[in-house]
């Protein structure tokens, strides 16, 4: 049973363009947010996450918004850059302490 | 400051022999993750320690699956005897607290395991 759906599974962006990743949850236990970038070969690293206390969180051209009503969170990343090129995973926590990840979305953003 | 160190970080077996992974986690982090990352697919949590108990291990196939983290500190991951469908990158993280949502999880490179 996935915890946390995430789409699509591939998004394809020009530069510039904006890149949106969407995730969904049942669990309403999860009280924490976080999405990790992964790039080939490499472990996953926590980009910015968001606490269902606020409904949007920005870090430069990252941004999440959160719809606590709706279960669902997504990330934008504005400005998109060939450097953001990487797979995303969503994830939530309960306070049990584990992370349960999405899918992945693997973002290309083309030059 | 060193990142979460992890061997090796590929390894091919043929099914039903046995193989271990290694890893050291972050100084000071008392927490410590195995999880496994089937391609296309995210992390999914094997177990958890807490120092050297474990918090959380509902998810590691036991029969063949076993783990251990002596002093603390260092972890072993071992699958005996392996399957075809444990072929996946085995990731080790690692966190200064017990609760990630107080914190963020700290990932090694990963262990790439392929069964023949």
């Amino acid at each position: 049973q996935q915890q946390v759906k995430q789409s699509p599974q591939s998004l394809i962006v020009q530069k510039g363009g904006i890149s949106i990743i969407n995730c969904a949850y049942e669990n309403t236990a999860f009280d924490y947010f976080p999405w990790y970038q992964q790039f080939p070969g490499k472990g996953p690293a926590l980009l910015i996450a968001i606490r269902p206390d606020v409904s949007e969180k920005k870090e430069g051209r990252f941004t999440i918004s959160f719809n606590k009503s709706a279960k669902q969170f997504s990330l934008h990343i504005m400005d998109s850059q060939p450097g953001d090129s990487a797979t995303y995973f969503c994830a939530a926590t309960p306070r049990a302490n584990n992370l349960f990840f999405g899918t992945g979305t693997r973002l290309t953003v083309i030059p | 400051e060193a990142g979460v160190a992890q061997s090796p970080r590929y390894k091919i077996i043929e099914k039903r022999q046995s193989v271990a992974f290694w890893c050291n986690p972050i100084s000071g982090h008392a927490t410590l993750y195995w999880y496994q990352q089937i391609l296309g697919q995210g992390p999914k949590l094997l177990i958890q320690f807490q120092n050297n108990g474990v918090v959380d291990d509902s998810q590691l196939p036991k029969d063949r699956f076993s783990a251990e983290r002596l002093k603390g500190v260092d972890s072993t991951l071992k699958i005996q005897p392996a399957k075809l469908e444990d072929s996946a990158v085995y990731l080790c993280a690692s966190s200064p607290v017990k609760r990630p949502n107080t914190g963020e999880l700290f990932f090694g490179e990963g262990s790439r395991l392929t069964v023949l």
